[in-house]
């Protein structure tokens, strides 16, 4: 069964601090992963996305790595701020059998991880 | 102002009464999803589109119904809601499946007495 597994599940850090952010799959097969940042009540905004042959992508304070050969991902935030509170979401898109070009549309969601920057 | 609507955003209603959620985005994109968020259980995808009348099931369909008759809007669908479909919906957007950007709706928090 497709699988998408975080850890930690929660974490609190002083601002300032950095941390890393885990993501393990078991989706198969593997079109995309992406990172996502959601807010208290709103809805995920995109950090990053990665495909197969991608293994490591930033934007701005937030770096994620993926290693497909393993099915591990990392999101790695420096300098943490209070904006950084939220869940982090990891996201893996399977890829459609029978489509022309092979394409994607099922999300596999991971549960988040709960970040606390405190000051 | 590029975004994705949804209606209504607060709903209280009764088993059995069908009920439609909306949701509309206005920049031209051929993929829209729909998903819902629980406590403990994160969001779980319930049926997507790749574009006008192609529409799939995702994780968690039962119960739910979709039609994609027009590429800006993506209504779900509850014929007869039950209390276990008490939860916060979100609906999605991106030009494709593959897109970085995906817009998300602010969400429609239901709940079935």
């Amino acid at each position: 069964k497709n699988q998408v597994e975080q850890s930690p599940q929660s974490l609190i850090i002083l601002e300032g601090k950095n941390c890393t952010l885990q993501c393990n799959y078991t989706v198969s097969p593997f079109s995309n992963l992406r990172w996502y940042k959601q807010d208290t009540g709103r809805g995920p905004v995109s950090l990053t996305i990665m495909t197969f042959s991608e293994n490591t992508k930033s934007n701005g304070r937030y770096t994620a790595t993926l290693d497909a050969d393993t099915k591990q991902s990392s999101l790695h935030i420096t300098a943490s701020q209070l904006s950084d509170s939220a869940s982090y979401i990891c996201v893996v898109s399977a890829r459609v059998r029978g489509l022309i070009g092979g394409s994607q549309g099922n999300l596999i969601f991971g549960k988040g991880t709960k970040l606390s920057v405190k000051p | 102002e590029a975004q994705v609507t949804q209606n209504p955003r607060y709903l209280i209603t009764v088993t059995g009464k069908k009920l439609t959620v909306t949701c509309s985005q206005n920049m031209n994109h051929e993929y829209m999803s729909w998903y819902r968020q629980d406590p403990g259980l994160g969001l779980r995808q319930i049926y997507y589109s790749m574009n006008v009348e192609v529409t799939d099931k995702g994780d968690v369909p039962e119960g739910y119904k979709v039609s994609r008759k027009e590429k800006r809007n993506f209504p779900l669908i509850l014929e007869s809601p039950s209390p276990n479909q008490t939860s916060l919906y979100f609906c999605a957007s991106s030009f494709t499946a593959n897109s970085y950007e995906q817009y998300f709706g602010p969400g429609t928090r239901l709940t079935v007495t």
